[in-house]
């Protein structure tokens, strides 16, 4: 069965990085696209990029232009989100979801989230 | 980049039918099938509810609907059950290839 299985809860002071990885097993890596999602506590979510693990290609929010890179490594099928010069704001529940098949527009498959806080 | 436009709340009784709404804009709701919604419950991740607008994943109860007329597309849930209490998101397909959430709706089951 599908599993995507996250790193652990961070604690970062401000104007750190933090980089959480997303390990996928039980289908073909390179098949499907990763989005990366957050969510602050007691707020929505919010949507910040996707990653195409065959290519590499990416397409990030605007809202976290220049401060988020998302890679991968076919390898050990794993996809990581680095997010850097980080504020206080950016305290959330990081969460990986894999697309479904058909349209590949919908999350289908989610990870169990990584909890990011940042505090001086 | 602005979320998609949800019902902060809306309340049911059980056995009673409710309707969350998802407004945007041209850009993405009215001109792409691409709308989902999510369930998610207090400490969990969230959960796929529907997808391309109007499908239901296996697994998902047929008392969940989906429906869409121009910029807004629509979630409707039949048959209010005490466990639908939950927040509810939309999500869509832009046009940029990027993709939005709407900012949430908890519904209560009263």
């Amino acid at each position: 069965q599908v599993q995507l299985v996250q790193s652990g809860a961070e604690v970062k002071k401000p104007g750190a990085s933090v980089k959480v990885s997303c390990k996928a097993s039980g289908y073909m890596f390179t098949s499907y696209f990763m989005h990366w999602v957050r969510q602050p506590p007691g707020q929505g979510l919010e949507w910040m990029g996707l990653i195409n693990p065959t290519g590499g290609s990416i397409s990030y929010s605007q809202k976290f232009q220049g401060r988020v890179t998302m890679t991968r490594d076919t390898s050990t099928g794993t996809v990581y989100m680095e997010l850097s010069s980080l504020r206080f704001e950016d305290t959330a529940v990081y969460y990986c979801a894999r697309v479904g098949s058909g349209s590949n527009e919908y999350f289908f498959h989610w990870g169990q989230g990584t909890l990011v806080t940042v505090s001086s | 980049q602005s979320a998609l436009t949800q019902p902060a709340s809306v309340s049911g009784s059980p056995g009673q039918s409710i309707t969350i709404s998802c407004t945007g804009t041209s850009s993405d709701v009215g001109n792409y099938d691409y709308v989902s919604w999510y369930q998610q419950h207090p400490g969990q991740a969230p959960r796929l509810m529907i997808y391309d607008v109007s499908n239901r994943p296996s697994g998902v109860s047929d008392r969940f609907s989906g429906s869409k007329s121009g910029n807004t597309a629509s979630l409707t849930i039949s048959g209010l059950q005490a466990e639908d209490e939950a927040f509810y998101y939309c999500c869509s397909y832009r046009s940029d290839n990027t993709r939005v959430f709407g900012g949430g709706t908890k519904l209560t089951v009263l």
